[in-house]
């Protein structure tokens, strides 16, 4: 599951900050995902992307935007209006939906708020 | 709606005991069915999805339309599968959710 680079892998966000989370594959993947893993929450989907500029909101969106400018990178913004932004994120990706094909996963940003 | 559940939190079981985990899903579709397992201090990877009807690590799924499950199986657990394991469910629209997840601890 090389291939799949998220940085950092900790960060910290003061209050009323925006913080921008990096997510980069070099796999030649059309579909990127972002996921929020909590503890006893699983993932949950916040956005994903299907192609280059273009992408959807997932389950819970608010509070966070994204923009997929080139096919390899997909970052996530955390904006101050996401009022509990603690949590670990996952990014992943997938050559295209559809026809089973899986998720590769990055390594994970934990971040925290100050 | 798109769902994914997976009652059990925790699952316990002896090592050499059967496992089964369970996942139910709601989608109007035909859906994408996948499991991923999560090591300790491990990434996120696939074990085995629907559509290759494949066995990993001695583990299968079946997917029951009728029943909309795609439970997970081992007839012989090992300490070495003591992992979380997460049910996901691809759809027509891009996006791919996953149940909460289930923690499998093997006791030796």
């Amino acid at each position: 599951d090389g291939g799949i680079t998220q940085s950092p892998k900790y960060l910290f966000r003061k209050e009323g900050q925006n913080v921008t989370l990096s997510c980069e594959q070099n796999l030649n993947h059309d579909a990127m995902y972002w996921y929020r893993q909590d503890p006893g929450q699983g993932l949950r989907l916040i956005y994903y992307s299907q192609i280059v500029n273009d992408f959807q909101k997932g389950d819970i969106a608010e509070g966070y935007s994204v923009s997929r400018e080139k096919k390899e990178s997909f970052p996530l913004t955390v904006t101050s209006a996401q009022k509990n932004p603690t949590a670990f994120y996952l990014c992943a990706s997938r050559g295209q939906v559809g026809n089973g094909e899986k998720l590769f996963f990055g390594s994970g940003t934990q971040l925290s708020v100050l | 709606a798109q769902r994914v559940t997976q009652p059990e939190k925790l699952l316990s079981v002896f090592k050499g005991a059967p496992v089964e985990l369970k996942c139910n899903y709601s989608y109007s579709g035909s859906p994408e069915l996948f499991w991923y397992v999560q090591y300790s201090r491990q990434r996120l990877q696939l074990l085995l999805r629907h559509i290759s009807r494949e066995s990993i690590k001695g583990f299968t799924a079946d997917l029951n339309k009728g029943e909309t499950s795609f439970h997970l199986k081992k007839p012989f657990a090992q300490e070495e599968d003591s992992a979380m394991y997460y049910c996901a469910l691809g759809g027509s629209q891009g996006n791919l959710i996953f149940g909460k997840g289930t923690k499998l601890s093997v006791k030796p």
